[in-house]
């Protein structure tokens, strides 16, 4: 799998957008950006993925650049439930078997 | 909402046993999964698991595990000889289809080697 870089960490005030950035610099043009996160003491859990135009769902929206070189993950409004690591992950069209981490955004949210 | 479900929460075997950890995958999903997370670190890639068979492996998979899918709606990972290193939290997960369809993952066993 392609590699993503995030920020370690992010910090956000309870009920204001936030945005998580994801580079992907040798992205492929059949790779999907998978979003995940991990809430304390929790397995991880699907957010939302793409493959080039923007993406919307309950949970988040999904913004990726038109060169798909990077993508944001967008929170429209932040809760304390929000706190968690938030995973940036690339897969194959082909999907091979594995989804692989990396070591995430920690975002710690403010009350 | 389905959920995938794993037992038991938490495991405390002696080293050198064998463990089971047992997971129930979503019912109508297809490809299966088992990931560790020791703690404080990144979640990690054990084996996938395809048309009973497994379809990929890390290199942490070693002789030492196993995955089976019994009887059609278990799926299990069993660790023959546990080592202190085995400690960590293993998630299992499900999904409906490879490539853009996401997983859903389980709560996770606390696995704790004695």
């Amino acid at each position: 799998d392609a590699k993503t870089t995030q920020p370690n960490s992010m910090e956000s005030n309870e009920e204001e957008p936030v945005h998580l950035p994801c580079n992907h610099s040798t992205i492929s043009g059949t790779d999907y950006i998978h979003w995940y996160r991990q809430l304390p003491s929790q397995g991880p859990e699907y957010v939302i993925h793409g493959l080039t135009s923007n993406v919307n769902n309950r949970m988040a929206s999904l913004a990726i650049a038109e060169d798909r070189k990077s993508s944001t993950l967008i929170l429209h409004r932040a809760t304390l439930r929000d706190a968690a690591v938030y995973y940036c992950i690339l897969r194959e069209e082909a999907g091979g078997f594995k989804t692989i981490f990396g070591a995430g955004t920690r975002l710690f949210v403010k009350a | 909402e389905p959920e995938v479900t794993q037992t038991p929460s938490h495991q405390v075997t002696q080293m050198g046993q064998e463990v089971i950890l047992r997971c129930v995958p979503i019912s109508n999903h297809l490809y299966f999964y088992w990931y560790r997370q020791i703690l404080g670190q990144k979640v990690e890639f054990l084996v996938s698991f395809y048309n009973n068979e497994i379809s990929e492996k890390s290199e942490i998979f070693d002789d030492q595990f196993s995955v089976e899918r019994p009887d059609g709606s278990n799926f299990t990972l069993k660790i023959r000889s546990t080592k202190l290193e085995d400690s960590a939290m293993y998630f299992c997960a499900s999904s409906a289809r490879q490539g853009s369809y996401g997983y859903t993952f389980g709560s996770g066993t606390r696995l704790t080697v004695v």
